[in-house]
């Protein structure tokens, strides 16, 4: 069936990029995401890709993606410490069908 | 800015009350609408799927009676949990799709807790 899994922690120095991993099984997949999601709050898109792309930056952002291995990365360079938050990585088959998260990373910003 | 509203942000309640959550859509109608669940530490599981005008689809192991939904107007759902219980408390969240080509947005969500 359909899965999505990720780190569920990662620990990274202020001003140092982050890399968080995702993989996922369904090779149908369209729609890539990553979601952020701060303590208490709801979910911010942060950036999503197309499955016939390889990578999309966005500022700070770049997500890269390997279809062949089904692999999904998102990197944050000079992260701060407004960047500590938990990220979801998520894939849909089409944009008006249902989201698939993995469990999510909390990204833990050492000063 | 908000595309998609969530009401109320955080209930809390006793036992066997029964609780309502809207999710409107802002300044765009939405024929679908989606209902997620998040238990602490968890990730988020789709609830079901509610289009306007008729029934919801559940995904397996959600119950229908428990979890009642209404999409009535192209800019309005609503997720009604009946005769709550503790094991009920959880963050719901809702989506909607806001236009061609965009993802789906996600509500604030409503973080339930039932004593």
């Amino acid at each position: 069936g359909e899965d999505v899994e990720q780190s569920l922690f990662l620990s990274v120095r202020e001003g140092d990029s982050s890399v968080i991993n995702c993989t996922y099984t369904d090779s149908s997949s369209t729609y890539l995401y990553w979601y952020k999601q701060e303590p208490g709050a709801g979910l911010q898109l942060l950036t999503y890709i197309f499955s016939n792309m390889d990578m999309k930056q966005d500022q700070r952002l770049t997500v890269l993606l390997n279809k062949k291995d089904k692999h999904l990365s998102l990197r944050i360079a000079d992260t701060q410490t407004g960047d500590s938050a938990i990220y979801f990585c998520a894939e849909s088959m089409d944009r008006d069908d249902k989201i698939i998260f993995g469990k999510g990373t909390r990204l833990h910003i050492l000063p | 800015g908000a595309v998609v509203s969530q009401h109320p942000s955080r209930v809390i309640c006793k036992s066997g009350t029964s609780v309502k959550i809207e999710c409107r859509s802002l300044d765009f109608q939405a024929t679908t609408m989606f209902w997620y669940r998040q238990f602490p530490k968890q990730s988020l599981m789709l609830m079901a799927t509610s289009n306007e005008g008729s029934k919801a689809t559940y995904e397996q192991g959600v119950e229908k009676d428990k979890f009642l939904i209404n999409h009535a107007s192209l800019t309005l759902s609503t997720l009604t949990v009946t005769s709550a219980h503790p094991e009920d408390s959880s963050f719901y969240i809702c989506s909607a799709l806001t236009g061609y080509d965009q993802p789906q947005h996600f509500g604030d969500g409503t973080r339930l807790s039932i004593l």
